[in-house]
């Protein structure tokens, strides 16, 4: 089982539309949490970190469930600037110093 | 204030080949980190140099090594190059006192195996 799993999308969404995101992983240690942006061939970006108590950042919200092993991202009022691959990233214990990234899932805002 | 930057963009080699891939850090930054990404795929740690040393290894053949300059930059090296490794070859770098999550990319050196 892979350490991070998430939505394969794509995911096609209009201007202005609610869009969420979800990202599971499979070691109930883990520890830091965050959401990676990534435009196309280019290279990736923090958008966020993920606290236990959920966290917001303008129209960004990240939620994270310990007992689920689950993680979320809530996209509000989409723009076309959105249009990009959102990278699930995780890190525990053995994992050390290294970032586990998941495959990434695609979000398009159309016009 | 320069970002990470890495070298060269784009590079075609054949198998059996030597690649080496060059990267420095973020201005005040101290570590250096090299990830893989191979198309439709997260990047995956290859390793992590610290005060000139490899720190980290992730699960990556010998075929794979690297050095960290007094500078702090850092080069990638490949040797016996495959097909499968053609990807794009992220470096990352990061500051010890800073967020353990937030690494700083540079654009990534894609490197294509004929």
């Amino acid at each position: 089982r892979k350490e991070v799993e998430q939505d394969p999308g794509p995911f096609n969404v209009p201007e202005g539309a609610t869009v969420a995101f979800n990202c599971t992983y499979s070691n109930s240690a883990s520890q830091s949490f965050f959401w990676y942006r990534q435009d196309c061939r280019k290279e990736p970006k923090l958008l966020m970190s993920v606290y236990s108590s959920g966290n917001e950042d303008g129209r960004f919200t990240a939620q994270l469930n310990r007992a689920s092993q689950y993680i979320s991202l809530l996209i509000r009022d989409s723009k076309l600037s959105d249009s990009a691959t959102y990278l699930c990233v995780v890190n525990n214990p053995n994992s050390g110093y290294a970032l586990n990234f998941g495959k990434g899932t695609s979000l398009l805002v159309t016009p | 204030d320069a970002g990470v930057t890495q070298s060269p963009t784009h590079l075609i080699k054949t198998r059996g080949q030597q690649v080496t891939l060059r990267c420095s850090p973020k201005s005040g930054h101290d570590t250096v980190s090299w990830y893989q990404q191979a198309l439709g795929q997260g990047p995956q740690f290859i390793f992590q140099y610290y005060e000139e040393e490899e720190r980290q290894r992730g699960n990556f053949p010998d075929r794979f090594s690297g050095h960290q300059f007094p500078n702090y930059s850092s080069e990638l090296n490949v040797n016996a190059l495959l097909l499968g490794d053609s990807a794009l070859y992220l470096c990352a770098s990061s500051s010890r006192t800073g967020n353990t999550g937030e690494l700083f990319f540079g654009e990534g050196s894609r490197l294509t195996v004929l």
